[in-house]
């Protein structure tokens, strides 16, 4: 597709039950971020993708959350037993590496995650 | 401290003025710097990056960058109230991939 594509667009959760989010990057696009961002806040980084390699998975805030990218295109961030802390909307974001640079992150529209 | 500093606004300005927005960093290792643009509701939309120091020029939009002193701004030409929205800075860390910091975002309104 010609941009980065997120489903579902909107979730509704119950607390305790775990969600899958979805990401399609852009075709080619080497690398994948996963971002939380809170109603007024910046995004907030989770993890980053090389292609199936998950490099960098620091900002995960607690054991509940999990990324894969098995064939390095399509990730899903998987976050189980959710709490209601855990509403926020999830960007997913993609790019090129190119001289041993980050080139810049095209951003998914996002999913809204509300947990009840 | 927090890794990536933004003013949070609200930064008022009047149609036809330059607004000037800026960014303190905190890690001397960032490598990639970037403005994005976000309309509420929405998501981030990339308006400028840079990756040296000095400026760096597109259309009404110019980034500067001074690693010395750890700072980024960027100066909007000719603000138009479309301009209105919040500005998100963000650097890019080499970690063993690469880990995007971004800053809280300046709201910025251009009045008509």
């Amino acid at each position: 597709g010609a941009g980065v594509s997120q489903s579902p667009r909107y979730k509704v959760a119950k607390r305790g039950q775990d969600v899958a989010l979805r990401c399609d990057p852009i075709s080619g696009h080497v690398s994948l971020f996963w971002y939380q961002q809170a109603l007024g806040q910046g995004p907030e980084f989770l993890t980053y993708f090389q292609n199936e390699a998950q490099l960098d998975k620091s900002g995960l805030p607690s054991d509940r959350f999990f990324a894969e990218r098995p064939e390095g295109s399509v990730s899903t961030l998987k976050i189980q037993r959710t709490q209601q802390e855990d509403s926020a909307v999830y960007l997913c974001a993609s790019s090129l590496e190119l001289g041993g640079r980050n080139q810049p992150q095209h951003f998914g529209d996002g999913t809204r995650l509300s947990i009840l | 401290q927090k890794e990536v500093e933004q003013n949070s606004g609200p930064l008022s300005v009047p149609e036809g003025a330059i607004a000037s927005l800026n960014c303190t960093y905190s890690d001397r290792g960032s490598q990639s710097f970037f403005w994005y643009r976000q309309y509420s509701g929405k998501s981030p939309e990339l308006i400028m990056f840079i990756y040296s120091n000095g400026d760096k020029e597109d259309g009404r939009f110019t980034a500067q960058l001074n690693k010395a002193s750890q700072y980024v701004s960027l100066l909007i030409r000719d603000s138009q109230p479309s301009d209105s929205a919040t500005y998100l800075c963000a650097v890019t860390l080499r970690t063993g991939g690469f880990k995007t910091i971004f800053g809280a975002g300046t709201r910025l309104f251009v009045k008509a």
